[in-house]
């Protein structure tokens, strides 16, 4: 299963572009590159996904270099309702081919007026 | 329905009692997954589902859990004598497919207290 490492903590003043790295040394071909957001007392929410390149929504952008071994998750003007815990997910196949959805610890995003 | 039901939202329970807890997956998803979130802590992956079928059961943390699903559609996880570091929030979510890059939808979990 592919493994991701993330900062544990982050913080950004409001208006400010957030730019967190995930790193996935051992993405694999059929992997996609996915970014949740969860705020206290709620389940994740989907932001993002990717599989190479760059995706663009209109919450963020996804920026995944060639070698797909890391991705950026980049928020434009964050304000402080932005202020939540972001992971990054591979998509990863289990030794039966079947998909599961594999969390890391997650980066903590702070947002300071 | 719209979303990931679960119910209940709260559950207190005495050590050693058995609790159920139910997840309602958007209609028409076949994948259903399970994770527990203890507190300040990240998602830890239990169990999924690809129909009714939950082909690897080894993320289950110990004997006490089980799982099912039936019709394809409502979930259930049994904890049974239920122990303190069982305490946390269990969230389910539910994807279209399995298929790679599909997105999940979680639930809003079950916040477990045993006391």
């Amino acid at each position: 299963l592919a493994k991701t490492t993330q900062p544990i903590s982050m913080d950004s003043y409001e208006g400010q572009e957030v730019n967190i790295t995930c790193s996935h040394n051992n993405i694999a071909t059929n992997d996609y590159i996915t970014w949740y957001q969860q705020f206290p007392s709620q389940g994740p929410r989907f932001i993002i996904q990717g599989y190479k390149t760059k995706v663009t929504n209109e919450v963020a952008s996804l920026f995944i270099p060639a070698d797909r071994k890391s991705s950026t998750l980049s928020l434009p003007r964050v304000s402080l309702s932005d202020t939540a815990v972001y992971y990054c997910l591979v998509g990863a196949y289990s030794g039966a081919g079947s998909y599961q959805l594999t969390f890391g610890k997650g980066t903590k995003l702070s947002v300071i007026p | 329905g719209a979303g990931v039901s679960q119910s209940p939202s709260n559950k207190v329970t005495e050590k050693g009692k058995d609790v159920e807890l139910r997840c309602d997956p958007i209609s028409g998803h076949t994948a259903l997954y399970w994770y527990r979130q203890s507190l300040g802590q990240g998602l830890e992956f239990l169990i999924y589902f690809q129909g009714n079928s939950a082909p690897d059961k080894s993320g289950l943390p110990s004997d006490r859990f089980s799982a099912e699903r039936t019709g394809g559609s409502v979930s259930t996880l049994t904890i049974q004598r239920t122990q303190q570091e069982d305490s946390a929030v269990y969230l389910c979510a539910s994807s279209l497919t399995m298929a790679p890059g599909t997105e999940a939808f979680f639930g809003q979990g079950t916040r477990l207290t045993v006391v």
